[in-house]
């Protein structure tokens, strides 16, 4: 079945930092990929997408590429901010159409 | 401009108790979906509809039942509640073209 799996957190960068979270994933055909934020207390909210191979979706200074031949979607940002601590999920939605998520990374930025 | 609305926020349960949690959504989304979340488990698929009328099991369904009698809704029932049904539940709907699940903001179960 379809799996994503992230990096190990919890990861804790000072502010402006360079950030990366890695996710790779295992699906049939050709899934849809996201990035979802959760902030304490909250339920979570899109991020970015990617639909197809190559895509690059970005938001709030936030990327990540879609490469279909090392099946990763790795989310970065070039200069992290006090407010962008949270847990960041990165998931998919295969062929039942449905989110399928990774175990979520915790950040952490220090100010 | 509600989105997706979720109650209760919270809930303590006794062990055997019944309850349903209530979701519903204004976007006219074909696609709704319950989530549970546990520490370092990401997010788990319980039901999930794919319209009214149609519903089909996640990954970890026991315990729970779920129905989709209008486009609206979608409501979550444990009949017997059990201690391992301690966790944050999330519902998502999203519109045919999968530009994305919007998410309600949770309901958060205690089962004692």
């Amino acid at each position: 079945g379809d799996s994503v799996t992230q990096m190990e957190g919890p990861v804790t960068l000072s502010e402006e930092a360079f950030l990366t979270i890695n996710c790779t994933y295992t699906a049939t055909g050709y899934p849809s990929l996201f990035w979802y934020v959760q902030y304490p207390g909250e339920g979570l909210q899109l991020l970015l997408k990617a639909t197809k191979a190559d895509d690059k979706g970005s938001n709030k200074g936030f990327e990540a590429t879609y490469r279909k031949e090392t099946t990763s979607f790795h989310l970065e940002k070039g200069s992290v901010q006090v407010s962008d601590s949270a847990v960041y999920f990165c998931a998919l939605t295969g062929s039942a159409r449905q989110l399928t998520f990774g175990s979520g990374t915790q950040l952490t930025v220090l100010p | 401009n509600a989105g997706v609305t979720q109650t209760p926020k919270f809930q303590v349960l006794k062990t055997g108790q019944s309850m349903t949690l209530q979701c519903a959504q204004d976007m006219n989304h074909e696609y709704m979906s319950w989530y549970r979340q546990d520490p370092g488990m990401g997010l788990r698929l319980i039901h999930y509809s794919v319209g009214a009328g149609i519903t089909d099991q996640g990954e970890v369904p026991n315990g729970y039942n779920v129905s989709r009698s209008t486009t609206e809704d979608f409501p979550l029932r444990l009949l017997s509640a059990a201690p391992s049904q301690t966790s944050v539940y999330f519902c998502a709907s999203s519109s045919r073209q999968l530009y994305g699940y919007t998410f309600g903001s949770g309901t958060r179960l205690t089962v004692v």
